[in-house]
């Protein structure tokens, strides 16, 4: 299957600062990129859908200037936490979707803020 | 919004039975998704169904759309086979992301 990947895999990072989550479709275009959050034994829950070249809509409840989505070209979708806080920590997940409905899911990048 | 229930949330079982696992979704969909996530937390497609069944080595998933109601199925089943399955479903036209189930913690004992 398709491959997405995601960098970093792992960020531990301190209060207030900023932190760039990338997602990446590495054999297939992309032309829509979601981004998942999961908290400790939760199911996932669906931050946003990108897609490239136009804006992130956001799901209920998700603040878009906490959580800057910028989806620059078909095959890369960056998610920005800005100012993060302890409650932020979490494990992102990013899927890509091509022409077709299935999703290809990223490895997911655990964020801890301290 | 679709709300997509699985069972059992829990389950272990000896290496070598057959399992299953059961979503059920509350309003149409236009395809369901079967994720395996290991403890690392990555997640891995396993199936994508809008009808019918697919088999795919051990692994087998079936979908019945008027029941709105799908089985994921192991065979010889193997400690490997230890995860969190998901079920996720797609709405109809697409345009949306996936709503997930809770998942199913599968443990397999040797």
């Amino acid at each position: 299957g398709a491959v997405v990947s995601q960098h970093p895999s792992r960020v531990i990072c301190k209060s207030g600062t900023s932190v760039k989550i990338e997602c990446r479709s590495l054999d297939f275009q992309a032309t829509t990129m979601f981004w998942y959050r999961q908290f400790p034994k939760k199911s996932l829950m669906l931050m946003a859908t990108s897609n490239e070249g136009s804006k992130a809509t956001y799901e209920q409840g998700v603040e878009k200037d906490k959580f800057l989505i910028n989806h620059a070209s078909l095959t890369l979708s960056t998610l920005t936490v800005t100012s993060a806080h302890p409650e932020d920590s979490s494990f992102y997940i990013c899927s890509a979707r091509g022409r077709r409905a299935e999703q290809f899911f990223g490895p997911g990048t655990r964020l801890t803020v301290l | 919004k679709n709300e997509v229930e699985q069972s059992p949330q829990n389950l272990t079982a000896q290496e070598g039975e057959f399992i299953t696992i059961n979503c059920s979704y509350s309003v149409g969909i236009s395809a369901l998704h079967w994720l395996q996530q290991h403890p690392g937390g990555g997640i891995v497609s396993l199936f994508m169904l809008s009808s019918g069944k697919k088999k795919h080595g051990r692994l087998i998933a079936t979908i019945n759309i008027q029941e709105k109601h799908s089985s994921l199925h192991i065979t010889a089943s193997h400690p490997r086979d230890s995860a969190v399955y998901i079920c996720a479903v797609l709405p109809g036209g697409g345009a949306d992301g996936l709503t997930f189930g809770k998942g199913t913690h599968l443990i397999i004992q040797p």
